[in-house]
């Protein structure tokens, strides 16, 4: 049972609109949430965490949102770019579970 | 600073066949993570190390796979018998800390493994 589920698998968006991406998890001990990003033949590099404690982080362009009620989080990309065209993963973990990965949403950005 | 290497990038083997991974984390990261992600896939954990401390084998698929850290740096990841479910890209990661839901992970470019 996957306890991270990103269920779009693919979302494509034209350069200069918000990108969202979303995640839903099932383990209630999950306290702690990453965003990785992952080019074709890279390994994926972090690009925005968020603990449990609040409810939404920033940076720069990306926003992580946690809704610890409905078990959800959400990546939003604004303005959108061509260069975020990229394989998206969220990770989940906590005490003493691992980091979960969800399968990833690939975003294509239009220019 | 350098970051996580992997070797080989790419490995072709015949199935039945042992292969060797190797990774190399950053210096003085005390936590190595090996994880798979095949096809269609997310990251599949595999194994974790954390300073001298057993590693955390749960997620190894089968007996075939084992891996081990020597001198708490290099990790070699090795598959014995390899079958075609075997292919996969294998990765690897590292991280500062113990706690492995805390500290961001570095990964490394990934090992593509294909098994004919």
């Amino acid at each position: 049972d996957q306890q991270v589920k990103q269920n779009s698998p693919s979302l494509s968006v034209q350069e200069g609109r918000i990108s969202i991406l979303n995640c839903d998890y099932t383990n209630s001990m999950f306290d702690y949430f990453l965003w990785y990003k992952k080019y074709p033949a890279e390994g994926p590099t972090f690009l925005i965490s968020i603990s449990s404690i609040k409810d939404k982080n920033e940076d720069g362009r990306f926003t992580v949102f946690l809704n610890k009620s409905a078990k959800h989080l959400s990546l939003h990309i604004v303005p959108s770019q061509p260069g975020d065209s990229a394989v998206y993963f969220c990770a989940a973990g906590g005490g003493s579970e691992k980091l979960v990965f969800g399968k990833g949403t690939k975003l294509t950005v239009n220019p | 600073g350098a970051g996580v290497s992997q070797s080989p990038s790419n490995k072709v083997t015949e199935k039945g066949k042992d292969v060797e991974l190797r990774c190399d984390p950053i210096s003085g990261h005390t936590a190595l993570y090996w994880y798979r992600q095949s096809l269609g896939q997310g990251l599949e954990f595999l194994i974790y190390f954390q300073g001298n401390s057993a590693p955390d084998k749960s997620g190894l698929p089968s007996d075939r796979f084992s891996a081990e850290r020597t001198g708490g740096s290099v990790s070699t990841l090795t598959i014995q018998r390899t079958q075609q479910e075997d292919s996969a890209v294998y990765l690897c990661a590292s991280s500062e800390g113990a706690d492995p839901s805390s500290y961001e992970q570095y990964f490394g470019p990934g090992t593509r493994l294909t098994v004919t």
